[in-house]
């Protein structure tokens, strides 16, 4: 079945420090693949996505690019604030395989100190 | 535009109660969705409504039942509460059926002692 690998956290940082969250995927068919973030107390948040191979992803500084041939979704942002601080779930949702649903990594607690 | 709202936001329950937690979405969204979130191990899916009138079960759907009351509102019912089913449930919705972008509630804490 469809299975999301992501870095284990918890990942702690300094300000304007350079992050970059490893994920990972296992789908029978052609996904779709997104970051959602989770402040504290909160629901996710749609990040960013990309709906295809060598896609790139981006939003408020992250990018993410769809790697086929890696099977990877890797998260980066060039430069963290404190504001960043939150879960990060990497998902993939497969239009190939049991579609209808959206498969979640485990999340990575990221915390940017000042 | 509220989006994705959830009641209650905290509920503690004795083991063997029942409760519902409630949904609605005001973004004419056709799919909905109940997960639970424990920690480490991301969001699981429970149930989901393709469209008003259908529902599906998902990862983890034992112990809970729905209901799509119409198009707006998608119930999560534990009839007999366990100490398992302490969590945190998320209700989320998406415009199509395909598991694409799909927009999330604040949550509800549940306890089960």
């Amino acid at each position: 079945g469809d299975s999301v690998t992501q870095m284990e956290g918890p990942v702690t940082l300094s300000e304007e420090a350079f992050l970059t969250i490893n994920c990972t995927y296992t789908a029978t068919g052609y996904p779709s693949l997104f970051w959602y973030v989770q402040y504290p107390g909160e629901g996710l948040q749609l990040l960013l996505k990309a709906t295809k191979a060598d896609d790139k992803g981006s939003n408020k500084g992250f990018e993410a690019t769809y790697r086929k041939e890696t099977t990877s979704f890797h998260l980066e942002k060039g430069s963290v604030q404190v504001s960043d601080s939150a879960v990060y779930f990497c998902a993939l949702s497969d239009r190939g395989g049991s579609a209808r649903q959206l498969t979640f990594g485990s999340g990575t607690q990221l915390t940017v100190l000042p | 535009n509220a989006g994705v709202t959830q009641t209650p936001k905290f509920q503690v329950l004795k083991t063997g109660q029942s409760m519902t937690l409630q949904c609605a979405q005001d973004m004419n969204h056709n799919s909905m969705y109940w997960y639970r979130q424990d920690p480490g191990m991301g969001l699981r899916l429970i149930y989901y409504s393709a469209s008003e009138g259908t529902t599906d079960k998902g990862e983890v759907p034992n112990g809970y039942n729905v209901s799509r009351l119409n198009k707006r509102e998608f119930s999560l019912r534990l009839e007999s509460a366990a100490p398992s089913q302490t969590s945190v449930y998320f209700c989320a919705s998406s415009e199509d059926s395909w598991g694409g972008t799909q927009y999330f509630g604040p949550g509800t804490r549940l306890l089960v002692l």
